[in-house]
C-alpha cells in the first residue's frame, strides 16, 4: 500500500537522550515535513525539505534536527538540547506543488 | 513571517445545526489553501484544497470553503452537521512563490457536535 509510514507508535526515553523517529514513504514525493502537535497550538513546523540532501527549518527547529539522504526517509531526532520534547510529531509528505501533504499515523513521544 | 489563524478554539453545536470556521493568513502572495480534518484517534485527513479557479470548493463529507482573496480568507462550511463531524479541524497554507514552499497549520477548531 502506498502512504506514510512512521515508526514507532510510541516512544519513551530518559531525559537527556536523543531519540530518532523515522518516517518513510512510498508514494514518490518530493517534499516531506515535520510537525509537532501541542494542545490548542496546533501544527507547528519543525523541518522539512523539498530534494534529497537539503532542507529547512521550520519555526520551532531548535533542538532537533533532521537528515534527508534518500527520498524515502525524513528521519526525525529529537535531542537533549530539545527542553520539551515530550509531545506528538507527524511526518507528512507532498507533491512540490501543488502540494496536497499526506500525513502518517503519528508518534507520541514521552520523556521522562 | 506568514502565519495562519484560526478564529474560535473550541465550537460546540447541535445535529442539523450549520457551521463555519474561520481562517485567515497573512501571506500576500499566491497561495495554495487546505482544511484538514483529524477525527478522534485517527490521522489527518484532507478534506478540501484550492489551488486556482472557482472560489467556492466542495470538499468530501458536504464540506465546502470560499477562498476571498481581499480578506486572505478561507472559511470552511458546512449546512448541517452530524455527530460523526467532531473532530478537529485545521486550515493549512502553502506558499506558491516561495520555492520552498512552507506549509503552515492553523492552532486548529476543536468541533463537538451534540445529540
Amino acid at each position: 500500500d502506498g502512504g506514510i509510514t512512521q515508526s514507532p507508535k510510541y516512544l519513551f526515553r530518559k531525559e537527556g537522550q536523543n531519540v530518532t523517529l523515522s518516517c518513510e514513504q512510498n508514494l514518490n514525493h518530493d517534499a516531506m515535513y515535520w510537525y509537532r502537535q501541542d494542545p490548542g497550538q496546533g501544527l507547528r513546523l519543525i523541518y522539512y525539505s523539498q530534494i534529497v540532501n537539503d532542507f529547512q527549518k521550520g519555526d520551532i527547529a531548535e533542538g532537533y534536527s533532521v537528515s534527508r539522504e534518500k527520498k524515502e526517509s525524513f528521519p526525525l531526532t529529537v535531542t537533549s538540547a530539545q527542553k520539551n520534547p515530550t509531545a506528538f510529531y507527524l511526518c507528512a509528505s507532498s507533491v512540490l506543488y501543488p502540494g496536497e501533504a499526506f500525513f502518517g499515523q503519528g508518534t507520541r513521544l514521552t520523556v521522562v | 513571517a506568514q502565519s495562519v489563524s484560526q478564529h474560535n478554539h473550541h465550537v460546540i453545536l447541535s445535529e442539523a445545526a450549520s457551521l463555519e470556521l474561520g481562517c485567515n493568513y497573512s501571506y500576500g502572495g499566491t497561495v495554495n489553501l487546505f482544511w484538514y480534518v483529524q477525527y478522534p484517534g485517527q490521522h489527518l485527513q484532507l478534506l478540501l484544497k484550492y489551488f486556482s479557479g472557482d472560489p467556492l470548493v466542495k470538499g468530501i463529507k458536504g464540506f465546502e470553503a470560499e477562498f476571498i482573496k481581499s480578506k486572505f480568507s478561507f472559511n470552511l462550511r458546512k449546512p448541517s452537521v452530524q455527530w460523526s463531524d467532531t473532530a478537529e479541524y485545521f486550515c493549512a497554507v502553502k506558499q506558491t512563490t516561495d520555492s520552498w514552499g512552507k506549509l503552515q497549520f492553523g492552532a486548529g477548531t476543536q468541533v463537538v457536535v451534540t445529540p
